[in-house]
């Protein structure tokens, strides 16, 4: 199982960005980085996902550690409707979801 | 935009029985997957499922659970004899293929069979 390790939770206030960690330390070289979230009573939903260089796309942007170990979701300004868990995976075969980062928005 | 739809959204059943969960994955996708999440805990990979066969399962997926693609648009989970602790949500996903399988990927996620077994 991928071995991933990011903190039970955050809080952020609206409208300000959001820098949620994972830790990744045993990443291989051909490792992916996803990340998911799941928001209350809803299936998981995809973020983002990035190999080696930063990612952006229209919910977020990921940016990675030069030696991989460890990277970063940002969320530029978070939102009420971001309050969710978000689980970092390294999908091997197949996706393993640990208890994530559970994130407050603080209206 | 596509979607994957799952059916029924509850379903309720006697211990002992057999149900079926039903999911229809975006067209185009060839990947298919069936999680579980009992209430207050993680999402758990149950089994992925390409060209017609299981490609990885779980220790969780025991000869009591069964997938199929029935036809060119459906994707089940059977559970032959459903126990108490079978009681979760049940997430059908699918993902586009691509050389080297579900790392390079996003898997789409449906939203989920509720099942409780009495």
């Amino acid at each position: 199982d991928a071995k991933t390790t990011q903190p039970n939770s955050m809080e952020s206030n609206e409208e300000e960005p959001v820098h949620l960690p994972c830790n990744h330390s045993t990443i291989s070289g051909t490792d992916y980085i996803h990340w998911y979230r799941q928001l209350p009573s809803q299936g998981p939903e995809y973020v983002i996902h990035g190999l080696t260089s930063n990612v952006n796309n229209r919910m977020a942007s990921l940016a990675i550690a030069e030696d991989r170990k460890s990277s970063t979701l940002i969320l530029h300004r978070a939102t009420l409707r971001d309050a969710a868990v978000y689980y970092c995976i390294l999908p091997g075969n197949q996706f393993y979801f640990g208890t994530g980062t559970s994130l407050t928005v603080i209206p | 935009e596509p979607e994957v739809t799952q059916t029924p959204s509850h379903q309720v059943t006697q211990m002992g029985q057999e149900v079926i969960l039903r999911c229809v994955p975006i067209s185009n996708h060839l990947y298919f997957y069936w999680y579980r999440q009992i209430l207050g805990q993680k999402v758990e990979f149950l089994v992925s499922f390409y060209n017609n066969e299981i490609s990885e399962k779980s220790e969780i997926f025991d000869d009591q659970f069964s997938v199929e693609r029935p036809d060119g648009s459906n994707f089940t989970l059977k559970i032959r004899s459903t126990k108490l602790e079978d009681s979760a949500m049940y997430f059908c996903a699918s993902s586009e293929w691509a050389s080297g399988g579900i790392m390079y990927n996003e898997q789409f996620f449906g939203p989920g069979t509720r099942l409780t077994v009495l």
